[in-house]
């Protein structure tokens, strides 16, 4: 069966050092691969989106792979600060293919990273 | 730029009564999605609607679920006697159409928190 996965559910990290979340994905062919930040009491808010044939992406301090042999993504916030205390979803696309824009985003269930002052 | 609108934030309704949930897209707009996220559970996809057209209800319950999107106004989620197990936080997402940019990113609303006693 189609499965995509976020291995924590919750992560536990020390203000100024590097969060790692991982995202993995069974059964999916996914053209590309979005992460999205959510608060509490919050709808998810976009952050970045890596295509199949891009191996890194960055965004000021964010940073995201994607290993498509290892069916996995890994999420990185670098010098972590209270205020990146969130949820963090991964959702795929199912039915998009390259090139071309799809609808149904598959969520994982979240990854709820608590940076410690 | 407004972001997507939804309201009411909070409903509360006691079994057997009607839910109607609206959405106002993003400005320039014209695809709308619904999600739902039940407790502990990850977002999972319900419907995609353009200006008067359901495109995939998929995800959708056959019963008691519907959806519609007028060519004027905001498009609008209805459950008929909702059930305690309606009780979810729905978020609605908007996208722009496919040639100014593609539908890969979805703008999400603050979500409604739908409560049934």
């Amino acid at each position: 069966s189609q499965k995509i996965e976020q291995n924590s559910e919750a992560l536990n990290i020390q203000e100024g050092k590097t969060a790692t979340l991982t995202c993995n994905y069974t059964n999916y062919s996914p053209a590309y691969l979005q992460w999205y930040r959510q608060d509490p009491g919050r709808g998810p808010v976009f952050l970045l989106l890596i295509r199949e044939n891009e191996k890194e992406k960055r965004k000021e301090r964010l940073k995201v792979t994607f290993d498509t042999t290892l069916k996995q993504s890994l999420f990185h916030i670098t010098a972590s600060q209270p205020a990146d205390s969130a949820t963090y979803l991964c959702a795929l696309d199912p039915f998009a293919y390259s090139g071309a824009g799809s609808y149904q985003l598959t969520f994982g269930k979240g990854t709820k990273l608590s940076v410690i002052p | 730029n407004a972001g997507v609108m939804q309201n009411p934030r909070h409903l509360v309704r006691r079994r057997g009564q009607e839910a109607r949930l609206r959405c106002s897209p993003m400005k320039g707009h014209s695809h709308v999605y619904w999600y739902r996220q039940l407790p502990e559970e990850g977002l999972k996809f319900m419907v995609y609607l353009q200006k008067e057209n359901i495109i995939d209800e998929s995800g959708m319950p056959k019963e008691r679920f519907s959806a519609e999107f007028p060519k004027e106004g905001p498009s609008i989620l209805r459950i008929q006697q909702v059930v305690r197990g309606d009780s979810a936080a729905y978020f609605c997402a908007s996208s722009p159409p496919l040639l100014a940019g593609g539908q890969e990113t979805q703008y999400f609303g603050p979500g409604t928190r739908l409560l049934v006693l």
